[in-house]
C-alpha cells in the first residue's frame, strides 16, 4: 500500500497550467527525502520527469516543474500538452521500509 | 546505451511458480541497485524488491515476502525475481528497474515490463 497520496485525477485544457500533489509524511517526504516524478504512458515503462524534487533530466521539457515544502511535493505542467495525457507517479525513499522506495497512489492526467 | 531486458513473464496456474529475468548492458551492472516494480490491473506502481549491486542486501514489501525473492548474476549481468505460491492478486506487468545511485534514489532505467497472469 503506498504512503504518498495523490490525488486520482486532475483535467485541463491545451495550453492551461495543472498541479499534481504528493503528501508524505516524516518517513519520507517529510524526513528530509528526495521526491521524484515519473511519467507512466500505456504499454511503455515508466520514465523519469522529475528526480532529487526539481531537477529535470535532459530530454524532458521545461514545461514539467517541481517543488517541495514540509511533507508534501508539487508537480507542475505549464503549457499542457495532448501528449501529457498520462498517468503520474511521485516516489520517494521512505525509512520505515528498511530503505525501500515508495511510489505515490498516481494521478492520471486528461487534456480536455 | 543502457539497456534492461527483460523475459520469462507468462501464464501461470494458482499456486505455481516462476522466474523473471532482466538482463543488463551498457553499465557496470555490480556497482548499482536494482529493483522490481509491478503495476496490477487498475491499479499503481508497487515497489516489490531491491538487491545491493553485491547481492548482499536485500529488500522485499510484505505483499510478497516468503514468495518472492530476488536475486542478481554479476558475471551474467542478470537479475531474477523467482515467484512461488503465485495468487490472483500477484497478476500484473512486472519491471525491472535501475536505481540512479543507492536503495530507494529513483529509477533511473527500465525494463520493457513482462506480463504475469496468475489463473487457473
Amino acid at each position: 500500500q503506498s504512503v504518498l497520496t495523490q490525488p486520482p485525477s486532475v483535467s485541463g485544457a491545451p495550453g492551461q497550467r495543472v498541479t499534481i500533489s504528493c503528501t508524505g509524511s516524516s518517513s519520507n517526504i517529510g524526513g528530509g527525502y528526495d521526491v521524484h516524478w515519473y511519467q507512466h504512458l500505456p504499454g511503455t515503462a515508466p520514465k523519469v520527469l522529475i528526480y532529487a524534487n526539481t531537477n529535470r533530466p535532459s530530454g524532458v521539457p521545461d514545461r514539467f516543474s517541481g517543488s517541495k515544502s514540509g511533507t508534501s511535493a508539487s508537480l507542475a505542467i505549464t503549457g499542457l500538452q495532448a501528449e501529457d495525457e498520462a498517468d503520474y507517479y511521485c516516489q520517494s525513499y521512505d525509512s520505515s521500509l528498511s530503505g525501500s522506495g515508495v511510489f505515490g497512489t498516481g494521478t492520471k492526467v486528461t487534456v480536455l | 546505451q543502457v539497456q534492461l531486458v527483460q523475459s520469462g513473464g507468462g501464464l501461470v496456474k494458482p499456486g505455481g511458480s516462476l522466474r523473471l529475468s532482466c538482463t543488463a548492458s551498457g553499465f557496470t551492472f555490480s556497482d548499482y541497485f536494482m529493483n522490481w516494480i509491478r503495476q496490477a490491473p487498475g491499479k499503481g506502481l508497487e515497489w516489490l524488491s531491491y538487491i545491493s549491486g553485491s547481492g548482499r542486501i536485500i529488500y522485499h514489501a510484505d505483499s510478497v515476502k516468503g514468495r518472492f525473492t530476488i536475486s542478481r548474476d554479476n558475471a551474467k549481468n542478470s537479475l531474477y525475481l523467482q515467484m512461488n505460491s503465485l495468487r490472483a492478486e500477484d497478476s500484473a506487468v512486472y519491471y525491472c528497474a535501475r536505481s540512479y545511485y543507492g536503495s530507494g534514489s529513483y529509477l533511473i532505467y527500465w525494463g520493457q515490463g513482462t506480463q504475469v497472469t496468475v489463473s487457473s
